[in-house]
């Protein structure tokens, strides 16, 4: 069955730095990934999507990458700030038209000021 | 526009009774999703409808039934809640769109089942 890993262990970074969160996957090859940012007590928001043939996708501060060869996909924010501080997940796609998702179980970022 | 919208926000029921979320979206999205959330296990797709008038199984269907009332609401079912289904449910749409699928989620309920 596909499997999706996160960063089980929360990640804390200074203000100002880039973060960098990882998202790998077994038994499965997606057609394209998403990204979503959670807040507690809130459901998810879709931050960017990324698909197969892309290397690379940025959005603002945000940029991610896709790796079909190592099935990995890296979230980065750079120029972090406090109020980046959330719950990152990690999506595939899969079901074809019907766009079912499967999760990770999301890396807690935390920003010091 | 407000998006996905959940009712209730919280639940506490006993074990062995029933109860209905409910969920509704004001985006004329065609495709809409139930998740559960538990802690280690991220967010699992439970049932979900393509568009009206259909719906299938998703990751964890058992115990659970919905119904696809109209283009705008999709209702979640326990028919005889077990403390297992003590969760954080969420209810998601999509719309059709050849470059984008993203999903939009409602704020959640919190069932608590003793």
């Amino acid at each position: 069955s596909q499997k999706i890993e996160q960063n089980s262990e929360a990640l804390n970074i200074q203000e100002g730095k880039t973060a960098t969160l990882t998202c790998n996957y077994t038994n499965y090859s997606p057609a394209y990934l998403q990204w979503y940012r959670q807040d507690p007590g809130r459901g998810p928001v879709f931050l960017l999507l990324i698909r197969e043939n892309e290397k690379e996708k940025r959005k603002e501060r945000l940029k991610v990458t896709f790796d079909t060869t190592l099935k990995q996909s890296l979230f980065h924010i750079t120029a972090s700030q406090p109020a980046d501080s959330a719950t990152y997940l990690c999506a595939l796609v899969y079901g074809g038209a019907t766009n079912k998702l499967i999760f990770g179980t999301g890396t807690l970022l935390a920003v010091q000021p | 526009n407000a998006g996905v919208t959940q009712t209730p926000k919280f639940q506490v029921l006993k074990t062995g009774q029933s109860m209905t979320l409910q969920c509704a979206q004001d985006m004329n999205h065609n495709s809409m999703y139930w998740y559960r959330q538990d802690p280690g296990m991220g967010l699992r797709l439970i049932y979900y409808s393509a568009s009206e008038g259909t719906t299938d199984k998703g990751e964890v269907p058992n115990g659970y039934n919905v119904s696809r009332l109209n283009k705008r609401e999709f209702s979640l079912r326990l028919e005889s809640a077990a403390p297992s289904q003590t969760s954080v449910y969420f209810c998601a749409s999509r719309g059709l769109s050849l470059s984008y699928n993203e999903q939009f989620f409602g704020p959640g309920t919190r069932l608590t089942v003793l």
